[in-house]
């Protein structure tokens, strides 16, 4: 049974600070993992979505790293800003394509 | 452009009694529709997903249900509430399964 882990569970880091989030997956025949950010009380919103064949994805002042053979994702993100503060969540979709799988999420404040 | 609402956005609602929440997308057609659950602490779960009118496949076993009576909608039910089902209800969409997910933004249940 595929199980995410995300790590750290919070972050605190001060404003221009470049930082990374990690996610591992145990089951790496994954079809393609997904970063999304969620506000308090909010809906999550899709950040990066890289396919099991790719290596990164990059938005903007985000960066996505996928090292499938290892588990591995990362979030790397340049330049924080107090706006960036949320929670981050990873997601891996199995291999019949139908189910998201989340982390827990890290939940990141970026203080001015 | 293609936009997904949820409703209601809070609710609280005595043990025993029903629930309905609802869920339609817009700007698209036939998608895969979603519901998850978010409890404190839990991460997200799978409750529910459809590939297609009337098509609706279940995750977990619990006192829930969900129904597609319409392309672009979805429905999550229960006959009789508990109060472990209190969480955060998210709906969402992809166009098929393993490409980019959208989420609404959420509805909190609370069972008391």
């Amino acid at each position: 049974k595929q199980e995410v882990t995300q790590i750290p569970a919070a972050l605190s880091v001060p404003e221009g600070e470049n930082l990374v989030l990690n996610c591992s997956f145990t089951d790496s025949a994954i079809y393609n993992l997904q970063w999304f950010r969620q506000d308090p009380g909010k809906g999550l919103t899709s950040l990066l979505l890289i396919q099991s064949s790719q290596r990164e994805q990059t938005s903007g002042r985000l960066n996505a790293s996928l090292d499938k053979s290892s588990g591995r994702s990362t979030l790397y993100i340049a330049a924080s800003q107090p706006g960036d503060s949320a929670t981050y969540l990873c997601a891996v979709n199995d291999q019949a394509g139908t189910a998201l799988i989340f982390g827990k999420g890290t939940t990141l404040s970026v203080s001015s | 452009s293609q936009t997904i609402h949820q409703w209601p956005a809070t609710l609280v609602q005595p043990v025993g009694s029903p629930l309905s929440l609802e869920c339609t997308v817009e700007g698209t057609s036939n998608p895969n529709l979603y519901w998850y659950r978010q409890a404190a602490g839990r991460g997200l779960q799978l409750l529910f997903y459809s590939v297609g009118i009337g098509q609706i496949s279940s995750e977990v076993p619990q006192n829930l249900s969900a129904s597609r009576p319409q392309d672009r909608q979805f429905i999550l039910s229960s006959k009789k509430l508990l109060l472990s089902d209190s969480g955060f209800y998210l709906c969402a969409w992809s166009v098929y399964s393993g490409n980019t997910i959208y989420f609404g933004e959420g509805s909190w249940l609370t069972v008391v």
